[in-house]
């Protein structure tokens, strides 16, 4: 079974925080995606990375960036976390033969 | 741009009935996912479709795949509360390393 861990599962932060989301995968998956899960809006890429030390942007990067090191573990970084940063945060993964995305438990991030 | 749109966006049906939830999208692809998302948790992949005319069941839940009219549907089966959460489907575009584009989940609600 594929398993995708995210490094917690709720996170309160301050206004102007750098905040670190991290993802690690046990697969040997090339891809790995961070979206962002807002009501109403579905699910939106922010950036995705398909080898290490590689990253695309995503449809919502603005605000973010993201670290790829190690083929197994893709970071999220909030630079300067805002209010409008508050939601649910998922990692997923895939495989180079499959497009079958296994996605983490989540982190819900509030910031205040 | 591919679109995928979910119809309904919400649905709420009373036990023991029948439903169908629809996914369209707008340009050729063969290949189709669909996630369950329970409240507070994160995505688990129901079902792959890989090729057009493809049919798959779990339990109450029926999915299918008509890649000619970009249309694949989720049918549900005398439906029980169990069945209560928010359905993606997911379509992917099959160009390496270009990540899946999502609906915007239909939120199923079954009542007794």
């Amino acid at each position: 079974d594929v398993k995708v861990t995210q490094s917690s599962r709720y996170l309160v932060k301050r206004t102007g925080e750098k905040v670190f989301l991290e993802c690690v995968q046990d697969m040997d998956h090339e891809n790995m995606f961070w979206y962002r899960q807002d009501p109403g809006l579905g699910l939106r890429l922010i950036y995705f990375s398909y080898d290490v030390k590689m990253k695309e942007k995503g449809d919502i990067p603005e605000g973010y960036s993201v670290s790829r090191e190690k083929k197994e573990r893709f970071s999220l970084i909030l630079e300067s976390a805002s209010t409008n940063q508050t939601s649910m945060y998922l990692c997923a993964t895939t495989g180079a033969l499959s497009y079958e995305q296994y996605f983490g438990p989540g982190t819900r991030l509030t910031v205040t | 741009e591919l679109k995928v749109e979910q119809n309904p966006l919400f649905l709420s049906m009373q036990e023991g009935k029948n439903y169908t939830i629809y996914c369209n999208y707008s340009t050729t692809s063969d290949r189709l996912y669909w996630y369950r998302q329970d409240p507070g948790k994160s995505l688990e992949s129901l079902f792959v479709l890989l090729s057009n005319g493809a049919v798959k069941q779990e339990g109450r839940l029926m999915a299918s795949l008509d890649t000619k009219a970009r249309l694949s549907t989720l049918h549900i089966t005398a439906a029980v509360h169990d069945l209560s959460a928010t359905y993606f489907c997911a379509v992917d575009m099959s160009v390496r390393n270009t990540p899946l584009v999502f609906g915007k989940g239909t939120r199923l609600s079954v009542i007794a």
